[in-house]
């Protein structure tokens, strides 16, 4: 995966827990994501960074919350999960080179929430 | 609308075959465009940009019309290892961010 981790692979969670989910990335991109992607809706934006100590909403923020205090590291945190969030979070980090961009996703979250 | 649409599919073709994706994006101030390949189960891979002349790598042809705000790619003589969904991604402002997905088209790829 070029450089990008997703902790945990899987998780599950009862209804009301928190949990944060940590993607790493040592090709020291700016741009981070996190997607959600759940069967039929393809893969939707949850928030993401343009920088260190940057986060911005998404397609479908709410009930998350995320924070990128170092460059390399970008957290997504669920505060009180609700079976909604079961799916499937990619986390992505992009960087622009002198030749073009590159774009690398990490190997997926899977996370049930009962 | 949404803002990337891509035919559903799904598309079962023969090996050898040649297979057209198309998307349609609606922000006309979008400025870079990509086809990603995603496996079951497995994290979407970019496959390639996609530039204003158009662009191929081996196989693969992928065009832009930015005065109808679609793109599409082109796959020439299918393998079955091509067995995949194909995503149009977009970014939605005059930046290079955030990227916004469509909701991908899969292809079989039959012998």
């Amino acid at each position: 995966n070029a450089g990008v981790t997703q902790t945990p692979k899987f998780r599950v969670l009862k209804t009301g827990q928190s949990m944060t989910l940590l993607c790493a990335q040592d090709m020291n991109h700016e741009y981070m994501y996190w997607y959600r992607q759940d069967p039929g809706m393809g893969l939707r934006l949850i928030h993401y960074s343009v920088g260190e100590g940057t986060t911005a909403k998404g397609e479908v923020p709410d009930g998350y919350n995320v924070s990128r205090l170092k460059k390399q590291n970008f957290l997504l945190g669920l505060e009180s999960a609700a079976p909604s969030q079961t799916s499937v979070y990619f986390c992505a980090s992009i960087g622009f080179t002198g030749t073009g961009v590159e774009q690398y996703f990490g190997p997926g979250t899977r996370l049930t929430v009962t | 609308r949404k803002e990337v649409e891509q035919d559903p599919g799904p598309f079962n073709v023969p090996e050898g075959a040649t297979v057209a994706f198309n998307c349609t994006y609606s922000n006309s101030a979008s400025q870079s465009f990509f086809w990603y390949r995603q496996d079951c189960r497995k994290e979407p891979k970019l496959l390639m940009s996609v530039y204003s002349s158009g662009n191929e790598d081996g196989r693969f042809t992928a065009q832009l019309n930015r005065a109808s705000q679609y793109i599409s790619l082109l796959i020439r003589d299918s393998k079955l290892s091509d067995s995949a969904t194909y995503l149009c991604v977009v970014t939605i402002g005059a930046g290079n961010t955030p990227l916004v997905f469509g909701k991908g088209t899969r292809l079989s790829v039959i012998a």
